[in-house]
């Protein structure tokens, strides 16, 4: 079975500062990979997703990610944070194996102070 | 508005209590999932309906059990509460299956949080 693995738990920056938060997986064949976002008090939103073509995927406020096949990797970006992006983030990866199943990680909290 | 609806929001139960959390879509989905959320653990997977009349285990379904209702409804049930079910559970749903990419994803409900005491 699959795996997401997000390392940065928690992270603290100041506004303006760029942001990358890591996400790896364990599968070796076809992924389907997303990123969701959760503000305080809220449900799950999708920022991105990626399935094929171009690995570097824009999504909703100004958020970006880029799929590395050969690091399994699909890690999220931003070049200049803003307070309202305090929230938690969590990767998510759908195996071709695995039907509409998704495999979230363990989620990163990110707190942006103003 | 068009989505996922989850009830209650709130619950506090005591130890060996049951409850059932209440979830519709009216989106006309055909698959519903049941996670829950814990700090550090991102989301875990507890049943899923991939459609209706269908359901089946995920990662943690140990101390639970669902019915898909309808094609709208899937509850989750808990018949013996403990402590250690005190979570945040989302439910979701999803019409597309993965190789219709280009419509693919989950859409969730706002949550129900739990405390089983």
């Amino acid at each position: 079975a699959q795996s997401v693995s997000q390392h940065n738990h928690h992270v603290i920056l100041s506004e303006a500062a760029s942001l990358e938060l890591g996400c790896n997986y364990s599968y070796g064949g076809t992924v389907n990979l997303f990123w969701y976002v959760q503000y305080p008090g809220q449900h799950l939103q999708l920022l991105l997703k990626y399935f094929s073509g171009d690995p570097l995927v824009k999504g909703i406020k100004g958020f970006e990610a880029e799929f590395i096949k050969s690091k399994f990797s699909f890690n999220l970006r931003k070049p200049s944070v803003q307070w309202s992006d305090t929230a938690e983030y969590f990767c998510a990866v759908n195996a071709n194996n695995a039907g509409n199943m998704l495999t979230f990680g363990g989620g990163t909290r990110l707190m942006v102070k103003p | 508005n068009a989505g996922v609806t989850q009830t209650p929001k709130f619950q506090v139960l005591k130890t060996g209590q049951s409850m059932t959390l209440q979830c519709a879509q009216d989106m006309n989905h055909n698959s519903m999932y049941w996670y829950r959320q814990d700090p550090g653990m991102g989301l875990r997977l507890i049943y899923y309906s991939a459609s209706e009349g269908t359901t089946d285990k995920g990662e943690v379904p140990n101390g639970y059990n669902v019915s898909r209702l309808n094609k709208r409804e899937f509850s989750l049930r808990l018949e013996s509460a403990a402590p250690s079910q005190t979570s945040v559970y989302f439910c979701a749903s999803s019409e597309a299956t993965s190789w219709d990419r280009s419509n693919y994803g989950y859409t969730f409900g706002s949550g129900t949080r739990l405390t089983v005491v």
